[in-house]
């Protein structure tokens, strides 16, 4: 089955601890997309990747880091500097090569929830 | 910043009734989509409707699009209790070329669907 896989489900994290989570996809999509989503406040984004090697800041990029050395890949971690890092983190795909580019159709993985003891 | 903002925030309707939610933005857009999560799960695209459209259906489904208003509406009709989750608008931005855009979620409307 194609699709996209985020682990761990559940992670827990103490104060000062940089902690990664996964984020691996199957289709054959070109871009990533990470969101986190609290509580009454919809998703925000953290980071995107449109392309190998590449990626650009999303809405809320400060205390997070990604990487996207392979084209499955694109895990996101959360350093020490997140001051609220307590949350549900949702990793994306969509987009596959060729036209149009802005059809870009996003298939969700089923979220790791981040809490910070 | 939130591109789309969603109205009503909840929604609470009996099984049967028509649900109705809206979605507003702020700047131009290639295309708006709706999509559905359920409590504590990923999201799943519903529908999409591109920029030059106004008005697409799919199943219960209806979505409208009024871009100078920037707005859109989305019907779920003859509504289910299985119908019951969050829904977002989210709107595409700054693609074309070899970029796909950047997707920018709203709050959301969380509809319960009373059996």
């Amino acid at each position: 089955d194609g699709g996209i896989t985020q682990s761990p489900k559940y992670l827990f994290r103490k104060e000062g601890q940089n902690v990664t989570l996964s984020c691996e996809q199957n289709l054959n999509h070109d871009a990533m997309y990470w969101y986190r989503q609290d509580p009454g406040q919809g998703l925000r984004l953290i980071y995107y990747s449109q392309i190998v090697n590449d990626f650009q800041k999303g809405d809320i990029a400060e205390g997070y880091s990604v990487s996207r050395e392979k084209k499955e890949s694109f895990p996101l971690t959360v350093t020490s500097a997140q001051k609220n890092p307590t949350a549900f983190y949702l990793c994306a795909s969509g987009g596959r090569s060729g036209p149009p580019k802005g059809a870009n159709v996003l298939t969700f993985g089923a979220g790791s929830r981040l809490t910070v003891l | 910043s939130q591109q789309g903002e969603e109205d009503p925030q909840a929604l609470s309707i009996q099984e049967g009734e028509n649900a109705t939610m809206n979605c507003s933005y702020k700047t131009s857009i290639n295309n708006l989509q709706w999509y559905r999560q359920n409590s504590g799960r990923g999201l799943v695209h519903l529908i999409l409707i591109r920029s030059n459209e106004r008005e697409k259906h799919s199943g219960r489904l209806r979505v409208t699009l009024d871009t100078s208003k920037k707005s859109s509406s989305l019907l779920i009709t003859a509504s289910r209790a299985a119908d019951t989750a969050s829904y977002f608008c989210a709107t595409v931005s700054n693609a074309g070329g070899t970029s796909y855009g950047k997707l920018t979620f709203g709050q959301g409307t969380i509809l319960t669907v009373h059996p």
